[in-house]
């Protein structure tokens, strides 16, 4: 079954530190993976996309790997701001189907 | 503002009566998805159009649920007898082809 897990479901971290959510899929046939922040009340926008070939991308604080064999990726966050306060959530594309995962729910307080 | 643009953004209604969303895509974009969202959950898909062809549709999507995208262009998604389940975001997405979806705001679908 195709899925996508992502851990830990929230976290509180204080403003400045720095921060790494998880995603551990099971999709095939594997296409990409994206990372996308969700403002509540927004939609979701895209952060990162990374092929098969790439382990690693950058957006400007945001840095995502991705490692294909173990089927996991990580989003770090640096120098955390109050505005990173959202729901991450990370998206595989397998074939036609976008699976997504439930998100981590990141609070950055002052 | 050149994105995606749903209306409207919150609606209420009672329980047993039909609501119509509305979504207009990036003007070039010829794909266009819409997904339902629980308070919590990820995104789940509900159903894409290709242009004006309705290609694929979820199993979320039950006999009460109606999508159209008549010219290709903006899309309508109808909910008839609305039950307390339905309550939810009800996000769409548009893309180029297989180019990264980008997603409007949503409507925020409350039942009494």
């Amino acid at each position: 079954k195709n899925q996508v897990e992502q851990s830990p479901q929230s976290l509180i971290i204080l403003e400045g530190k720095n921060c790494t959510l998880q995603c551990n899929y099971t999709v095939s046939p594997f296409s990409n993976l994206r990372w996308y922040k969700q403002d509540t009340g927004r939609g979701p926008v895209s952060l990162t996309i990374m092929t098969f070939s790439e382990n690693t991308k950058s957006n400007g604080r945001y840095t995502a790997t991705l490692d294909a064999d173990t089927k996991q990726s990580s989003l770090h966050i640096t120098a955390s701001q109050l505005s990173d306060s959202a729901s991450y959530i990370c998206v595989v594309r397998g074939g036609d189907k976008l699976i997504f995962g439930t998100g981590t729910r990141l609070q950055v307080f002052p | 503002d050149t994105g995606v643009s749903q209306n409207p953004r919150h609606k209420i209604t009672k329980r047993g009566q039909n609501v119509t969303f509305r979504c207009d895509p990036i003007s070039e974009h010829n794909r266009l998805y819409w997904y339902r969202q629980t308070l919590g959950q990820g995104p789940e898909f509900l159903t894409y159009f290709q242009n004006e062809a309705q290609l694929e549709k979820s199993r979320l999507l039950s006999d009460r649920f109606s999508a159209e995208r008549p010219k290709g262009s903006f899309s309508t998604l109808e909910i008839q007898r609305t039950e307390q389940g339905d309550s939810a975001m009800y996000l769409c997405a548009s893309s180029l082809s297989d180019q990264p979806q980008h997603f409007g705001d949503g409507t925020r679908l409350s039942i009494l």
